[in-house]
């Protein structure tokens, strides 16, 4: 079974700290993906990484910064936690995805148990 | 930019069928998929559509219409346990690799 873990399932954390989330899979995926979640606006997508060291911004970057030193882990980070960045954060891991676009091979992605942030 | 809707909310009686609908506003389609979440757990994949026509998996099928840009989740024989909320989403045209997903159903599936 593919596993991802998340370092957290709840944090609480002051304005202005810094905040690591880090998530680890161990399906030996190349893409991972960190979402935020909020009542009403579903899954947005943070940053995403393709392979070690690489990474791209996804939908709503700002405020957040993240590191791929190695294959099965993917860090997030908030450089100065403000309260708009309380919110569930979920990781996810893929292959990647196939050209024929076949169901279930690259385009599953795997989550994990997600992290409940509150900034205070 | 690319966008998907979806009802916010379904509310079905147990033991029946019920729709979730998706449509979608892509300037490059490459496929849709749907994910179940319960309440305080992850997502989990149901199914992938790259191409019209419906997919059946068990109880759930999914279906796509390229020409409408649409597609469906359809549930039968409800279940208690299928109370949850599903989105469907799709790989950004821009980049493969990345994926949009809809703002989710929650459903409620009642006796």
């Amino acid at each position: 079974d593919v596993k991802v873990t998340q370092s957290s399932r709840y944090l609480v954390k002051r304005t202005g700290e810094k905040v690591f989330l880090e998530c680890v899979q161990d399906m030996d995926h190349e893409n991972m993906f960190w979402y935020r979640q909020d009542p009403g606006l579903g899954l947005r997508l943070i940053y995403f990484s393709y392979d070690v060291k690489m990474k791209e911004k996804g939908d709503i970057p700002e405020g957040y910064s993240v590191s791929r030193e190695k294959k099965e882990r993917f860090s997030l980070i908030l450089e100065s936690a403000s309260t708009n960045q309380t919110s569930m954060y979920l990781c996810a891991s893929s292959f990647p995805p196939l050209t024929s676009g076949r169901a279930g091979y690259g385009n599953e992605q795997f989550f994990g148990p997600g992290t409940r942030l509150t900034v205070l | 930019g690319q966008s998907l809707e979806q009802p916010s909310e379904v509310t079905a009686v147990e033991g029946a069928i019920v729709q979730i609908n998706c449509t979608y506003q892509t300037s490059g389609f490459y496929g849709l998929s749907w994910y179940q979440q319960h309440d305080g757990g992850a997502p989990t994949f149901l199914s992938y559509n790259a191409l019209d026509g419906l997919e059946e998996t068990g109880r759930f099928s999914s279906f796509l219409s390229r020409s409408d840009s649409y597609g469906y989740l359809l549930l039968q024989e409800l279940q208690m346990k299928d109370s949850a909320s599903y989105f469907c989403a799709a790989p950004n045209s821009g980049g493969y690799q990345k994926v949009t997903f809809g703002t989710g159903t929650k459903l409620q599936v009642i006796p």
